[in-house]
């Protein structure tokens, strides 16, 4: 069980908006940096957003990240099929001393 | 353009000694993490350990007992061992890069393509 809590799955259809959540603690989130990767099948992850809230280069704009005290979220807009992945945050834990990802959610496109 | 390709033994049997390496193109080993990742099958990221340029290393408490992960900057090479594996060791090992002025928890920019690693008698 990780100590930073994402929904296993998510939907949605073409052209919608969807969010990611992350939840996390004082000791991980609340005082550091959420960076996100997408997982598509078979493939090693890539790195979408860094930084709480940074596109990686190559990006497109339609995904977006914003953090609020222990809670993290993925924004994407404009929902395509090839987003259906796998999405992980990711972030340090001060307790651990060491870096911790999320569950992961499965982006489903309806 | 930066690539990172990894090699190892595919399959282990329990009690040996895990052993990967990740060759580094295109980049130097200053300013960055260099870490590993597993994936067991249809589960999520874990974490294994990271090393920087000056070998300073951070290692997941789980595993901390069992991994070493070390540098070759002669050869652009960083390598992990886990020792002692089991079942629960099987799994899709990554190697990565971290981008060490963001700080802990820096973004793994460059990834390698991945080893199966299988652990069975």
């Amino acid at each position: 069980q990780s100590v930073v809590t994402q929904p296993p799955s998510a939907s949605g259809t073409p052209g919608q908006w969807v969010t990611i959540s992350c939840s996390g603690s004082s000791s991980n989130i609340g005082i550091n940096t959420v960076n996100w990767y997408q997982q598509l099948p078979g493939t090693a992850p890539k790195l979408l957003v860094y930084s709480n809230d940074q596109r990686a280069s190559g990006v497109p704009d339609r995904f977006s990240g914003s953090k609020s005290d222990t809670s993290a979220s993925l924004a994407i807009s404009g929902l395509q099929s090839e987003d259906e992945a796998y999405y992980y945050c990711a972030t340090w834990d001060d307790s651990l001393n060491g870096r911790v990802f999320g569950g992961g959610t499965k982006l489903t496109v309806l | 353009q930066v690539q990172l390709q990894q090699w190892g033994a595919g399959l282990l049997k329990p009690s040996e000694t895990l052993s990967l390496t990740c060759a580094v193109y295109g980049g130097s080993f200053s300013g960055y993490y260099w870490s590993w990742i597993r994936q067991s099958p249809g589960k999520g990221l874990e974490w294994i350990g990271e090393i920087n340029h000056s070998e300073r290393t951070n290692y997941n408490p789980s595993l901390k007992s069992r991994v070493t992960i070390s540098l070759d900057t002669s050869k652009n090479q960083f390598s992990l061992k886990l020792t002692s594996v089991t079942a629960a060791d099987t799994a899709i090992y990554y190697c990565a890069r971290g981008i060490a002025r963001y700080g802990f928890g820096s973004p793994f920019d460059y990834w390698g393509q991945g080893n199966l690693v299988t652990v069975s008698s």
